[in-house]
């Protein structure tokens, strides 16, 4: 496809439900990000990759919290045991290279989750 | 920590008026500053971006300044459209991946 892709669009949970999102980058795509987005705000980063490596997981709010690439291209975030707080839109982004490439970010359209 | 904030939470413009969105900064170091445009249900839309080393860049109806004395960076929409109706960020990058982020300005256009 020409841009990133997400899914679910939109995932109801029941709290305590395990949940997982899932991000196609745009092919090629070396960087990988997540972020969480709260209504009306802007996103927050949660955790970063190049190819397979997770570089930096710092923004991750909890243990629950999980993210992986095993291959370098598709990424899976997963959170255990939902909670409310966990409720906002989930964002993948993805960049062409490393730090001495283009520095564009390209959004997926999110997940929604919703934690009841 | 870092910041970036915007001045205005909600900006509302006369179709066909020029818009202009502003946004403080306040880490000097930063040397990448993007704007992005986000409609209601989609993801983050890159709209234009500018490196510290320039202080004016252009493209297709949108211009964004960036004044490092004051920290300040803006994006001007000419001639704007309902379709330009949405809320806008602004970003900076604080490492050589990061990128930090304000709270958006929501742009209502009336017809």
């Amino acid at each position: 496809g020409a841009g990133v892709s997400q899914s679910p669009r939109y995932k109801v949970a029941k709290r305590g439900q395990d949940v997982a999102l899932r991000c196609d980058p745009i092919s090629g795509h070396v960087s990988l990000f997540w972020y969480q987005q709260a209504l009306g705000q802007g996103p927050e980063f949660l955790t970063y990759f190049q190819n397979e490596a997770q570089l930096d997981k710092s923004g991750l709010p909890s243990d629950r919290f999980f993210a992986e690439r095993p291959e370098g291209s598709v990424s899976t975030l997963k959170i255990q045991r939902t909670q409310q707080e966990d409720s906002a839109v989930y964002l993948c982004a993805t960049r062409t290279g490393t730090s001495g490439g283009s520095d564009t970010q390209y959004f997926g359209p999110g997940t929604r989750l919703t934690v009841l | 920590g870092e910041s970036v904030g915007l001045h205005l939470p909600t900006l509302s413009v006369q179709e066909g008026d020029n818009s202009i969105i502003n946004c403080a900064y306040s880490n000097s170091a930063s040397d990448y500053f993007i704007w992005y445009k986000q409609e209601s249900g989609k993801g983050p839309q890159f709209i234009i971006d500018i490196r510290s080393n320039m202080d004016k860049r252009q493209g297709q109806r949108v211009t964004v300044l960036l004044n490092k004395t004051v920290k300040h960076l803006s994006l001007q929409i000419a001639a704007t459209q309902p379709g330009d109706s949405a809320v806008y960020f602004c970003a900076e990058k604080d490492s050589n991946y990061q990128l930090i982020w304000g709270a958006g300005t929501k742009l209502i256009i009336k017809p």
